[in-house]
């Protein structure tokens, strides 16, 4: 049990939609990061956010974009939706933005898009 | 960049037998580098990790070795269980330290 809490378990969208995941963060952990995983693969890295900024992204294009609040909760918002963002999306959090300690994963939002 | 390969992306072992999941890399400035586990319908689960100024750290049941020298990362379990059945991912940092980077992943599975 991680104590990082993801919602919805599941969506179904549309292509063309927009969608928001949520990510409630552990206590004390004031860094949040976003995890993209494809059906057998391992996940992929879209952005981290630390005291409410973006600190680094990977290659995902604007259409995926975050927030964190200051209670270092998170959202992950996808516009434009195409159908290989089908995957499951996992929310990692940290205590501080480098990795001096690992991440902890939620069981994160399985979004599938028709 | 970073990439990651894993040696064999399925193991199987027998209940009581030891395993050992093995994962390269490219990148020599890496410097962290941490096992996962994943169970169907699960996030990764962190299992241990590793810095590059050691070459062997030790858990309950796990140990994890780092080469650095052929940029070889291994993990082994001892006296496999069936709850040890996951995909195990090896993942690392280094460069830019904010993300980690992820294998594709083995499958074990351990038959009683």
């Amino acid at each position: 049990e991680t104590g990082v809490t993801q919602s919805p378990t599941h969506l179904i969208k549309t292509r063309g939609q927009q969608v928001t995941l949520r990510c409630s963060s552990q206590s004390g952990h004031n860094t949040v990061s976003w995890y993209q995983q494809a059906l057998g693969q391992g996940p992929q890295f879209i952005f981290q956010y630390y005291r409410e900024e973006e600190n680094g992204r990977g290659n995902f294009p604007p259409r995926f974009s975050g927030l964190q609040f200051p209670n270092y909760s998170s959202e992950l918002n996808v516009n434009a939706l195409e159908l290989d963002d089908s995957a499951l999306y996992l929310c990692a959090t940290q205590v501080g933005s480098s990795y001096n300690s690992p991440l902890h994963f939620g069981n994160g939002t399985r979004l599938t898009v028709t | 960049g970073e990439s990651v390969g894993l040696h064999l992306p399925t193991l199987s072992v027998q209940e009581g037998d030891n395993s050992i999941i093995n994962c390269a890399y490219s990148n020599s400035a890496s410097d962290y580098f941490i096992w996962y586990k994943q169970e169907s319908g699960k996030g990764p689960q962190f299992i241990i990790d590793i810095r590059s100024n050691m070459d062997k750290r030790q858990g309950q049941r796990v140990t994890v070795l780092l080469n650095k020298t052929v940029k070889h990362l291994s993990l082994q379990i001892a006296a496999t269980q069936p709850g040890d059945s996951a995909v195990y991912f090896c993942s690392l940092s280094g460069g830019s330290n904010y993300k980690l980077t992820f294998g594709k992943g083995t499958l074990l599975t351990v038959n009683p």
